[in-house]
């Protein structure tokens, strides 16, 4: 079965600090891989998909397939990053497995 | 457009009572989901359907029902409400095009507790 890891429940920086948020993935095939974010008091968002190779609020995800992960990094942590953030990845009938989720907090 | 809503936001239920939420989309999305989010567990599927009249078991099924009679409209139901089923549901849609993925779009969630 396809699998997600996020092996950090919480995770906590100081404002202007580097942020990265780890996702492990196991996938027989080409994983298609998301980062969903929720902020407070706001429902579930798209923050990036690994196909669109894009940068979305200072974020950026790499593929890595040899080492099966897809982390989420920013260079410079803002107050405003403070959310659950979701790696996800998609397998038949554009179905989502998501992994068990992030709370960042960033400290000002 | 209102997207994807949800009723009701919030729910309390006594054991063995039942209950349906409504899930929304004004998007004309083919796709459609039901998800529960419990702490430390992320978000798991529990339903979802690919288009109207057709539904399929997701990873949590039991204990839920659900139906697609319109292309908008997405019910989940349980029909004996059990402690375990304390959680937030979501509800979510996505377009069909193809082979290509598309992004889910997420309702705001229900918070349902079962005593």
């Amino acid at each position: 079965a396809q699998r997600v890891t996020q092996p950090e429940k919480l995770l906590s920086v100081f404002k202007g600090a580097p942020v990265e948020l780890k996702c492990n993935y196991s996938y027989s095939g080409s994983p298609e891989l998301f980062w969903y974010v929720q902020y407070s008091r706001q429902r579930l968002q798209l923050l990036l998909r690994h196909i669109s190779r894009e940068s979305i609020k200072g974020f950026t995800a790499d593929l890595n397939k040899g080492e099966t992960s897809f982390h989420l990094k920013k260079p410079f942590a803002q107050e405003e990053d403070s959310a659950m953030y979701y790696c996800a990845l998609i397998e038949g009938a554009q179905k989502l497995v998501f992994g068990q989720g992030t709370r960042l907090t960033i400290n000002p | 457009n209102a997207g994807v809503t949800q009723t009701p936001k919030f729910r309390v239920l006594k054991t063995g009572q039942s209950m349906t939420l409504l899930c929304a989309q004004d998007m004309n999305h083919e796709y459609m989901y039901w998800y529960r989010q419990d702490p430390g567990m992320g978000l798991r599927l529990i339903h979802y359907s690919v288009g109207e009249g057709t539904t399929a078991k997701g990873e949590v099924p039991d204990g839920y029902n659900v139906s697609r009679l319109k292309k908008q409209n997405f019910l989940l139901g349980l029909e004996s409400a059990a402690p375990s089923q304390t959680s937030v549901y979501f509800c979510a849609s996505s377009p069909h095009r193809g082979l290509v993925s598309y992004e889910q779009y997420f309702g705001p969630g229900t918070r349902l507790t079962v005593t």
